[in-house]
């Protein structure tokens, strides 16, 4: 595609439920990053992907959540047993390879609202 | 560890007028400096980014900023401020391990018009 897609756009529900995040970065993009955006915290890295393997998962909060990426292409950050805290927004971003000069596109994110 | 410090939350400035949005970083080794801006609704886009070499960095928007190491500053200035500048500005310091960032909590421009 032509840039960053991530779906749904908002996405609200109840604590407790689990909640599944899309990302579909552009086409030959090998990296992929997803950062989560909450009021008053800035922007928190979350984990990286190369290709289909994750390198660094360190920002994940907690093991309610998981994210996997095939096909070297889409991936998935799940959230299981969401709770409020868990409200933000969820960047998704690709980079055409690795390395601190590389340019990264972000998608819109997803607005996920835990009630 | 590395961080990024805006210290300016929100920022107002008339349509016209200079602008400068400042950010400190704490890291050990040489930094990548980066600035991001993000319109509502929008994701982030890159205005410009800082390796090596010329310490005046021009980007996008007719946007530059300046690496001080002495200051371990990287801010962000534009000479004169168009309303379609309102939005939210983020600094970051790309920390290795891939292009892993470490962002600001950002600083939100009004302009007057």
């Amino acid at each position: 595609g032509a840039g960053v897609s991530q779906s749904p756009s908002n996405k609200v529900t109840e604590k407790g439920k689990d909640v599944e995040l899309r990302c579909d970065p552009i086409s030959g993009h090998t990296a992929l990053y997803w950062y989560r955006q909450s009021l008053g915290q800035g922007l928190e890295f979350l984990i990286y992907f190369q290709g289909n393997s994750a390198p660094d998962k360190s920002g994940l909060p907690s093991d309610r959540f998981s994210a996997e990426r095939t096909g070297g292409s889409v991936s998935t950050l799940t959230i299981q047993r969401t709770q409020q805290e868990d409200s933000a927004v969820y960047l998704c971003a690709s980079s055409s390879q690795t390395g601190p000069n590389e340019k990264l596109f972000f998608g819109s994110g997803t607005q996920l609202s835990v009630l | 560890a590395q961080s990024v410090t805006q210290p300016d939350i929100h920022i107002t400035v008339s349509e016209g007028a200079s602008l400068e949005l400042r950010c400190n970083y704490s890291y050990g080794a040489t930094p990548y400096l980066f600035w991001y801006v993000q319109s509502p609704g929008q994701g982030l886009q890159l205005l410009l980014k800082y390796f090596s070499g010329d310490t005046l960095v021009q980007g996008i928007k007719g946007f530059e900023a300046e690496f001080k190491r002495s200051q371990s500053s990287f801010n962000l200035r534009k000479p004169s401020v168009h309303w379609s500048d309102a939005a939210e500005y983020f600094c970051a310091v790309s920390t290795g391990g891939g292009n892993k960032l470490t962002f600001g909590t950002g600083t939100q421009l009004k302009v007057e018009l």
